[in-house]
């Protein structure tokens, strides 16, 4: 089966600017998380949807982040405006219903100048 | 607070060398524990552990889990160049959100 989709892998901004994440998660896969992976640091949940719904969103800085699923499948994460600290890997990652194993994609690589 | 810890941080190996990571957790509602490799970006899935005293064991990778002491073993024979990476270990928290608590990983490198 074709594995969670991401893109852009890489993405460079200035400050302020804003910039948008897209993710395709396996078929089937009723859950999809985004992570924030800072350098040397494990990956942080910033958001988790149970189909297009939201079941935690508590470590989304909601001021200049937010995210849908609008249809149940894929998801966009945004960032608007950007700072430097949000420098990481944007990881998306998918479950099916009931099981633990999360499956990640490429993640994309963003840099904010 | 929830926390998972990760030792050593990192670690030198030549080809051949039997490594141990370690990982301890503590999370809420803790349900399992699983253990990522994580090349270069995306982190895949090694092992999913629930049960204490029970090995989980793939080719040369083997891991176990201690549910009464709240740590978990990752152990690699034999080791390689190909199994340089950093290795994540994660507390599956329990509950509806079923969130994953990571650790900051062992960085791992085999030297021929």
């Amino acid at each position: 089966e074709a594995g969670v989709a991401q893109s852009p892998r890489y993405k460079i901004i200035e400050k302020r600017q804003s910039v948008a994440f897209w993710c395709n998660p396996i078929s089937g896969h009723a859950t999809l998380y985004w992570y924030q992976q800072i350098l040397g640091q494990g990956p942080k949940l910033l958001i988790q949807f149970q189909n297009n719904g939201v079941v935690d969103d508590s470590q989304l800085p909601k001021d200049r982040f937010s995210a849908e699923r609008l249809k149940g499948v894929d998801s966009t994460l945004k960032i608007q405006p950007a700072k430097l600290e949000d420098s990481a890997v944007y990881l998306c990652a998918s479950s099916r219903p009931g099981r633990d194993e999360q499956y990640f994609g490429p993640g994309t690589r963003l840099t904010v100048t | 607070e929830d926390k998972v810890v990760q030792s050593p941080l990192s670690l030198v190996v030549h080809e051949g060398d039997t490594v141990t990571l370690n990982c301890s957790y503590e999370v809420t509602n803790f349900r399992s524990l699983l253990w990522y490799k994580q090349e270069k970006k995306a982190p895949t899935f090694l092992f999913m552990l629930t049960s204490s005293g029970i090995e989980k064991k793939s080719g040369r990778l083997s891991s176990i889990l201690d549910k009464k002491e709240l740590f978990s073993i990752l152990n690699i024979t034999a080791t390689q160049t190909g199994d340089s990476a950093i290795y994540l270990c994660a507390g599956r928290h329990g509950g509806a959100t079923n969130k994953l608590i990571f650790g900051t990983g062992t960085l791992l490198a085999v030297q021929p």
